[in-house]
């Protein structure tokens, strides 16, 4: 298994705080991805990174931020959460456009 | 665009009965990939296949196997004599901009299998 973990698993937060989540992989992977899934939408690109410093905008990123200060580390920042923002959000990783791996998710709850 | 639809919400079937889950693409790239995720209901995507563009050969891995037709953009999922343990959400996806410096995957809504003993 890919070495990719996700902090925390579990979050509720009210409307209106800052959120971060933080993948963390062990794999040395160039790739690194922030996707959140929803009942009938399947998996949806927020951001993703393919480099330190590197990263570009996927379909859903209005609300959203992320930053990569080193390769193992993809942080995902919600500035000022709202309900719209409850969600599963997962992390991938992948070495160029390969197979991507994903990371155990962190459910969030914004109230 | 690219989009990648699975028309089967949820199937059901009875333990060691086979099963076909749908996957049909849209693509303007003639360079892809496409997978195949399964999500148990713990929660994880594990990662079950990948296919390129180029390769159109079925595969058989146990009791899973994979049909891909670049004719009707069809990659079909077929698995063999269920099991229980097969229940899961599995979805189909498509990487985008092969090649370059994204591969990102446009993923399917999934379908939800439920095997009964």
């Amino acid at each position: 298994d890919a070495g990719i973990t996700q902090s925390p698993r579990h979050k509720v937060t009210e409307t209106g705080t800052p959120v971060t989540l933080r993948c963390h992989q062990t794999e040395n992977h160039r790739y690194m991805y922030w996707y959140r899934q929803d009942p009938g939408h399947g998996l949806r690109l927020i951001h993703y990174s393919y480099g330190v410093k590197d990263t570009d905008k996927g379909e859903v990123s209005d609300g959203y931020s992320v930053s990569r200060s080193k390769t193992e580390d993809f942080l995902l920042t919600l500035e000022s959460a709202t309900s719209s923002q409850t969600s599963v959000y997962f992390c991938a990783i992948s070495e160029d456009t390969d197979t991507q791996y994903f990371g155990p998710g962190t459910r969030l709850t914004v109230l | 665009a690219q989009k990648v639809t699975q028309a089967q919400t949820e199937i059901s079937v009875v333990e060691k009965e086979d099963v076909t889950l749908d996957c049909v693409y849209e693509t303007r790239d003639t360079t892809y990939y496409l997978f195949w995720y399964k999500q148990p209901p713990s929660g994880e995507l594990v990662f079950l296949i990948r296919r390129n563009s180029f390769d159109e050969q079925n595969e058989i891995s146990g009791r899973y196997s994979w049909n891909f037709q670049k004719s009707t953009s069809s990659f079909n999922f077929t698995i063999t004599a269920s099991q229980v343990v097969d229940s899961a959400v599995y979805f189909c996806a498509l990487s985008e901009n092969y090649g370059g410096s994204q591969g990102n995957l446009i993923f399917g809504k999934g379908t939800k299998l439920s095997v009964k003993p």
